[in-house]
């Protein structure tokens, strides 16, 4: 039990473009999802916090505007990359959370994104 | 200084070695602890999760958390190379479902 998928795996995307991200609990419903980035031989770095059905909660210094944050059902959190730029290549990880307690959040395999 | 302090390693040990990997944190208001193990390229796994202070076992692993010394550890009997990985310390605090990482301890486990 507790799996989370992440679609794609990998992407590229040329500058300026956006790439939308999807996180998936596929074996139980997610009442919170959590994105974050990982820099290479770093540590996961939370980005937002979103609840199904309201609005994300983003961390300080993490543009709303730029990561766009989805949670529209239970099973399903997206997480769209807008006007993409080659600093926003990076490793991103969704977990999500609301199998037995919260705070045991569960991690996709990730999604490899790099910005040309 | 960071909240978790965590030794990046990297920690190489012979198969069959007693592995010990531990974090140290300066927020006395963590009440939860995670231990995950993630491959390279990979997302993590949860591996331990405890609450407030005391052991935890599942099968290999056991996990400490000395709450007065603001000290967690990981233990790994009978190592195997398919357990080199990168460990992750997590915490939270009440109230926060925001999990706090250690920056991971790489493990190379040698046949």
């Amino acid at each position: 039990g507790a799996v989370v998928s992440q679609h794609p795996s990998r992407v590229i995307c040329k500058s300026g473009t956006s790439v939308k991200i999807e996180c998936r609990s596929l074996d139980f419903q997610a009442t919170t999802m959590f994105w974050y980035r990982q820099f290479p031989k770093q540590s996961l770095m939370l980005m937002a916090t979103s609840n199904e059905g309201s609005k994300a909660t983003y961390e300080q210094g993490v543009e709303k505007d730029k990561f766009l944050i989805n949670h529209a059902s239970l099973t399903l959190s997206t997480l769209t990359v807008t006007s993409a730029h080659p600093e926003d290549s990076s490793f991103y990880i969704c977990s999500a959370a609301g199998q037995g307690e919260a705070y045991e959040q569960y991690f996709g395999p990730g999604t490899r994104l790099t910005v040309t | 200084q960071k909240e978790v302090e965590q030794d990046p390693g990297p920690l190489s040990v012979p198969e069959g070695a007693i592995v010990s990997l531990n974090c140290t944190y300066s927020n006395s208001a963590f009440q939860y602890f995670m231990w995950y193990r993630q491959y390279s390229r990979k997302g993590p796994e949860l591996l331990m999760y405890t609450y407030s202070s005391g052991n935890k076992e599942d099968g290999r692993f056991t996990a400490q958390v000395d709450k007065s010394s603001k000290y967690i550890s990981l233990f790994i009997r009978d190592s195997q190379p398919s357990d080199s990985a990168t460990y992750l310390c997590a915490m939270a605090s009440g109230g926060s479902y925001k999990l706090i990482f250690g920056s991971g301890t790489r493990l190379l486990v040698r046949p």
